[in-house]
């Protein structure tokens, strides 16, 4: 059975500092990631996701995650924090691709001060 | 707006009522969804539609939930007999199928709250 585990439901960072949001998975096969960001008000809105080929992905808005398998790993990343980063993140794996089968993580939400 | 719309934004029921909520996709979608989503949790995947077929129920969906879309654009959830444990915001999203391209697109949900 596939499963998400993110680190810290909470993330403080300053802006203009690294983002940094850890996601581990288990999955029985190959893995299907993604990331989804969630503002206020709003509905979720997908980052960035990792099928096959390049296990670095670069997504929206300056974001990107470095699929690797050895650590079971799928962190998202941001060089420079905005104002505008503010929001929910959720982690999701899929086993087959498909969205019916997303798996999702309980979220971090990460908060950015100035 | 071109977005996927859900209606109400918020519906607040009284226990052992039944509530009905529902979800327009983007109109060149063909495929719909339902989640789940409680406090402090992700999403939690209910349904899926591909255009008027109902492909795939969870577990989750109990036989006092139903989802309908007749005419595959659409779709309606229902609950009956509500229960406290229903309270959770409903999320519909929709897509246009590529096995390796498939991307959801979400509404806004629907933020239920049973007394």
């Amino acid at each position: 059975a596939q499963s998400v585990t993110q680190l810290g439901s909470h993330v403080s960072v300053s802006e203009g500092a690294l983002v940094l949001l850890r996601c581990n998975y288990s999955s029985s096969v190959p893995p299907y990631l993604f990331w989804y960001v969630q503002y206020p008000n709003q509905g979720l809105q997908l980052l960035l996701k990792y099928t096959t080929g390049a296990t670095l992905v670069k997504g929206i808005n300056g974001f990107e995650a470095e699929f690797k398998k050895s650590e079971t790993s799928f962190h998202l990343t941001k060089p420079s924090a905005h104002m505008s980063d503010a929001a929910e993140y959720f982690c999701a794996v899929s086993e087959t691709g498909t969205a019916s089968k997303l798996t999702f993580g309980t979220g971090t939400r990460l908060q950015v001060t100035l | 707006d071109t977005g996927v719309s859900q209606n109400p934004r918020h519906k607040i029921t009284k226990r052992g009522q039944n509530v009905t909520f529902r979800c327009d996709p983007i109109s060149e979608h063909n495929r719909l969804y339902w989640y789940r989503q409680t406090l402090g949790q992700g999403p939690e995947f209910l349904t899926y539609f591909q255009n008027e077929a109902q492909l795939e129920k969870s577990r989750l969906l109990s036989d006092r939930f139903s989802a309908e879309r007749p005419k595959g654009s659409f779709s309606t959830l229902e609950i009956q007999r509500t229960e406290q444990g229903d309270s959770a915001m409903y999320l519909c999203a929709s897509s246009f199928p590529g096995i390796l391209n498939e991307k959801l697109f979400f509404g806004s949900g629907t933020q239920l709250s049973v007394l």
